[in-house]
């Protein structure tokens, strides 16, 4: 494809359900990184992965969040479990270079989850 | 916690009138990298400028780096009604990290 796609672009879940949100990313990119953003807020980062490694998982608010990339190409972003201050938008981003110093890292439209 | 703070948090123009954006960060960067958000095209990048750099051009973007301040400004001139979308400065550090961003309203 053209750019990164994610699905669903939005879902509703139930406190406790447990959520799969997939990327897709740019077709041959390295590096995959997911991120969360609130209402009225920047995009928070949560997790890195350089081809199928997970390389950083700092920002994963709790052990509820679970992502995995196992062949180096599409991203699962779990989560368990979930709670009202999870809903926000989830974001997927890839880029071409394993470098951490620049990156121009290309944004799927993201996935609206709301909590109820 | 966001690198990241712009300033204003929000600025109305009038079409054909300059923007401008700043940015302010906390620590040492390699880059800067300017991102607009709005409902149609979701997050995009406009513009790198390396910490070596003090100014940057792109088209009617021009960004100025000043590394002893720790801060960016980002102007846009002539806007146009397609340029209301939300503004983030983000440093690089492996994963951007982004400020809460200007949100930019021009009125035709």
């Amino acid at each position: 494809g053209a750019g990164v796609s994610q699905s669903p672009r939005y879902k509703v879940a139930k406190r406790g359900q447990d959520v799969a949100l997939r990327c897709d990313p740019i077709s041959g990119h390295v590096s995959l990184f997911w991120y969360q953003q609130a209402l009225g807020q920047g995009p928070e980062f949560l997790t890195y992965f350089q081809n199928e490694a997970q390389l950083d998982k700092s920002g994963l608010p709790s052990d509820r969040f679970f992502a995995e990339r196992p062949e180096g190409s599409v991203s699962t972003l779990k989560i368990q479990r979930t709670q009202q201050e999870d809903s926000a938008v989830y974001l997927c981003a890839s880029s071409q270079m394993s470098g951490i110093f620049y990156n121009e890292q290309f944004f799927g439209p993201g996935t609206r989850l709301t909590v109820l | 916690s966001q690198q990241g703070e712009e300033d204003p948090q929000a600025l109305s123009i009038q079409e054909g009138e300059n923007a401008t954006m700043n940015c302010s960060y906390k620590t040492s960067i390699n880059n800067l990298q300017w991102y607009r958000q709005n409902s149609g095209r979701g997050l995009v990048h406009l513009i790198l400028i390396r910490s070596n750099e003090r100014e940057k051009h792109s088209g009617r973007l021009r960004v100025t780096l000043d590394t002893s301040k720790k801060s960016s400004s980002l102007l846009i001139t002539a806007s146009r009604a397609a340029d209301t979308a939300s503004y983030f400065c983000a440093t690089p550090g492996g994963k951007l990290i982004f400020g809460q961003g200007t949100e930019l309203s021009v009125k035709p």
